[in-house]
C-alpha cells in the first residue's frame, strides 16, 4: 500500500531554514507529483505547492515563493521541502501528499506530518 | 485566488441524525469542457493527517462509508452524513482544485450532541 513517511519534528530559530523529507513507498515514485500542505496550530490547511517527480517542474504558492524549494531524490523515492528565512508564522505541521487518483489535484495519501516550531 | 468558505464553523448533531456542511467558493469551480466540479472533501481527526472522503464534488473515495455524500455545483457544495456515527467526530474541510493556488475552507468541527 502507499506510504509516505516524513522526518521528525524540528525546532528552529527565526531566520533559520528547515528541510523536511517525505519517503514514498508502495507505488512508482515518478508516476505522481508530490504536494506540500501545512497547517498552523488550530488553523486550516494551506497549499504550499507541488513538484513533479518526473521532470522537476514546480508550482509554488505566492505566499512562500522565493523562500521554498521542493526537490526529489528518485534514487531513494524521497521528496524534500526546504523553507528559508523562517518566522513564527511558519510554525505549523507540514504534510506531504500524493494523489494516486487525483494526481496533483486532490490527495488520497498523506504523510503523518512534521511539526516545525519557530521560536527564539 | 479562489476563497473557500464553509458553514457552520462548528456543528453538534445527535447520533443517528443527519449532518450537513456547506462550502461556497468565490468563483465557480465547474470546468465547462468536462462538466466536472473541481471540489474535494476531507475529514481530519485530532492528531491525524486529513483523509480524502469525496472528489469531483460527489465521488466517494475507496472505502468511504456510503453515509457520506457530496453534492452541489458551480459555487455551492454540501457534504452530508446521513446518520452520524461516533467515529465521524472530526473537522471537515472542502478544497478546490480548479486552479492554483489550491485552497481549502476554514474547516467545520463536527461533534455529537
Amino acid at each position: 500500500q502507499v506510504q509516505l513517511v516524513q522526518s521528525g519534528p524540528e525546532v528552529k530559530q527565526p531566520g533559520a531554514s528547515v528541510k523536511v523529507s517525505c519517503e514514498a513507498s508502495g507505488y512508482t515514485f515518478t508516476d505522481y507529483g508530490i504536494t506540500w500542505v501545512r497547517q498552523a496550530p488550530g488553523q486550516g490547511l494551506e497549499w504550499m505547492g507541488w513538484m513533479s517527480t518526473y521532470n522537476d517542474n514546480t508550482n509554488y504558492a505566492r505566499k512562500v515563493q522565493g523562500r521554498v524549494t521542493m526537490t526529489t531524490d528518485t534514487s531513494t523515492s524521497t521528496a524534500y521541502m526546504e523553507l528559508r528565512s523562517l518566522t513564527s508564522d511558519d510554525t505549523a505541521v507540514y504534510y506531504c501528499a500524493v494523489g494516486i487518483v487525483g494526481g496533483t489535484s486532490f490527495f488520497d495519501n498523506w504523510g503523518q506530518g512534521t511539526r516545525v516550531t519557530v521560536s527564539s | 485566488d479562489i476563497v473557500m468558505t464553509q458553514s457552520p464553523d462548528s456543528l453538534a448533531v445527535p447520533l443517528g441524525e443527519r449532518a450537513t456542511i456547506s462550502c461556497k467558493s468565490s468563483q465557480s469551480v465547474l470546468y465547462s469542457s468536462n462538466y466536472k466540479n473541481y471540489l474535494a472533501w476531507y475529514q481530519q481527526k485530532p492528531g491525524q493527517a486529513p483523509k480524502l472522503l469525496i472528489y469531483w464534488a460527489s465521488a466517494r473515495d475507496s472505502g468511504v462509508p456510503d453515509r457520506f455524500s457530496g453534492s452541489g455545483s458551480g459555487t455551492d457544495f454540501t457534504l452530508t452524513i446521513s446518520s452520524l456515527q461516533a467515529e465521524d467526530v472530526a473537522v471537515y474541510f472542502c478544497q478546490q482544485y480548479y486552479t492554483t493556488p489550491y485552497s481549502f475552507g476554514q474547516g467545520t468541527k463536527l461533534e455529537i450532541k
